[in-house]
């Protein structure tokens, strides 16, 4: 079975400063990874995904995660936050071969002027 | 935009009631699942489609049910409505392969107060 933590239920930064949202997994297998946002009143975006390539993945609006099997951690960072970053942002496993997506509770971004 | 949608957006339903959420899944994909996102939670699994057949259930009783047409567009029904049931419903599509699943895209979702 697999699952997933957030550490953090709410993220406070400042417009132009570095973002951190930190997600560590539990999986039987070797993890497919992601990170999805949601906004207020919106589905759920895919920022980007990990399926064993690289550990350090882009994804999209200049976010970046890298994945650390050693620590069973997948962060999600962003050198400079911008307003739009508010949201509600989920990290996901999900094992390679299985129908399930497993969620977190997710983060709530938000940013200051 | 994903190209997954969802009807209605809004709903309200009275405790027993019945409803159906719809859901039709972006082209090419052969794989509908339904989550429910209770508020301030994460979305929680409730059951995949494939080829009409489901094809895996997470922990919902059986009164939620659901339906793939050869389209690959599905329904979720939820028969007895109960005041928790209240939640955002949310359709995902995929592509099966021989190996796995493409990435889900999922719908803007099903906004559903029972009352």
């Amino acid at each position: 079975a697999q699952s997933v933590t957030q550490l953090d239920s709410h993220v406070s930064v400042s417009e132009g400063t570095p973002v951190l949202l930190r997600c560590n997994y539990s999986s039987s297998y070797s993890p497919s990874l992601f990170w999805y946002v949601q906004h207020p009143n919106k589905g759920l975006q895919l920022l980007l995904k990990y399926t064993s390539a690289a550990t350090l993945v882009k994804g999209i609006n200049g976010f970046e995660a890298e994945f650390k099997k050693s620590e069973t951690s997948f962060h999600l960072t962003k050198p400079s936050a911008h307003m739009s970053d508010a949201a509600e942002y989920f990290c996901v496993v999900s094992d390679p071969n299985d129908y399930k997506l497993s969620f977190g509770a997710g983060t709530t971004v938000t940013v200051r002027a | 935009e994903t190209g997954v949608t969802q009807s209605p957006t809004h709903l309200i339903k009275t405790r027993g009631q019945q409803v159906t959420l719809r859901c039709s899944s972006q082209s090419g994909h052969n794989t509908v699942s339904w989550y429910q996102q209770a508020l301030g939670q994460g979305p929680q699994f409730i059951f995949q489609y494939y080829r009409e057949e489901e094809n895996g259930r997470g922990n919902f009783p059986p009164r939620f049910s659901g339906l793939q047409f050869p389209n690959y567009s599905s329904e979720l029904n939820v028969n007895a409505l109960e005041l928790d049931d209240s939640a955002l419903y949310l359709c995902a599509s995929s592509y099966r392969t021989g190996t796995g699943y493409t990435e889900a895209f999922f719908g803007q979702g099903t906004r559903l107060t029972v009352v």
